[in-house]
């Protein structure tokens, strides 16, 4: 089935500066990936549309200058925390849409983002 | 606009007991329904989905779910549930023309012995 990898699983970074975080289809092409954030006990919040050699599409109240989304090939799409806060501590998961005549969604396993 | 109402947030049941999580959604058009499961600090996991015809739906680890159109819900079941099965649940909908899932604010269910 269709495979996608996120990495890293776990990052604490000091704040002010960036983080990185990737998302790779395994074994599928994704022209388009999503972009969550959960909070403690909360459902997940969609963040950004990521569209492969275009721009993201993002939810009203959500940072484009803080979260840098880049989707540059098939199978990769990154999320780049920028000037990271105590308040961007997170849960942030991605996703990418099946192949086609799946119908369905395949998750990364989520990063934890805790900024010191 | 779509939107997911999960009506229990916390589901508390004994070990082989029976259980329903209960899901309904609003949609002016027509949607594509799914259950996700979430274990600590990890992604989420398909365990069904309804995208056309039986309205029943079976999935992975002994769940199922049924489409009731007219109710607009999606209510998730398992006729005997597991320890294992403690883990935080979630119903979601796309429009079927739409791209992104909408979630619910999941709902926990918790197995004891």
């Amino acid at each position: 089935g269709a495979v996608v990898s996120q990495h890293p699983s776990r990052v604490i970074c000091k704040s002010g500066t960036s983080v990185k975080i990737e998302c790779r289809s395994l074994d599928f092409q994704a022209t388009t990936m999503f972009w969550y954030r959960q909070f403690p006990k909360k459902s997940l919040m969609l963040m950004a549309t990521s569209n492969e050699g275009s721009k993201a599409t993002y939810e009203q109240g959500v940072e484009k200058d803080k979260f840098l989304i880049n989707h540059a090939s098939l199978t990769l799409s990154t999320l780049t925390v920028t000037s990271a806060h105590p308040e961007d501590s997170s849960f942030y998961i991605c996703s990418a849409r099946d192949p086609v005549g799946l119908g369905g969604y395949t998750f990364g396993s989520g990063t934890r983002l805790t900024v010191v | 606009a779509q939107s997911v109402t999960q009506l229990d947030s916390q589901v508390p049941v004994f070990e082989e007991a029976p259980v329903e999580l209960r899901c309904n959604y609003s949609s002016s058009v027509s949607v594509y329904l799914f259950w996700y499961v979430q274990y600590p600090n990890q992604g989420l996991q398909l365990l069904l989905k309804y995208l056309s015809g039986s309205t029943l739906v079976k999935g992975i680890n002994g769940f199922e779910a049924e489409f009731n159109k007219s109710q607009t819900s999606f209510h998730l079941r398992k006729p005997s549930v597991h320890i294992s099965d403690t883990a935080e649940y979630f119903c979601a909908v796309r429009p079927q023309a739409g791209t992104a899932l909408i979630f619910g604010k999941g709902t926990t269910l918790s197995v004891s012995s």
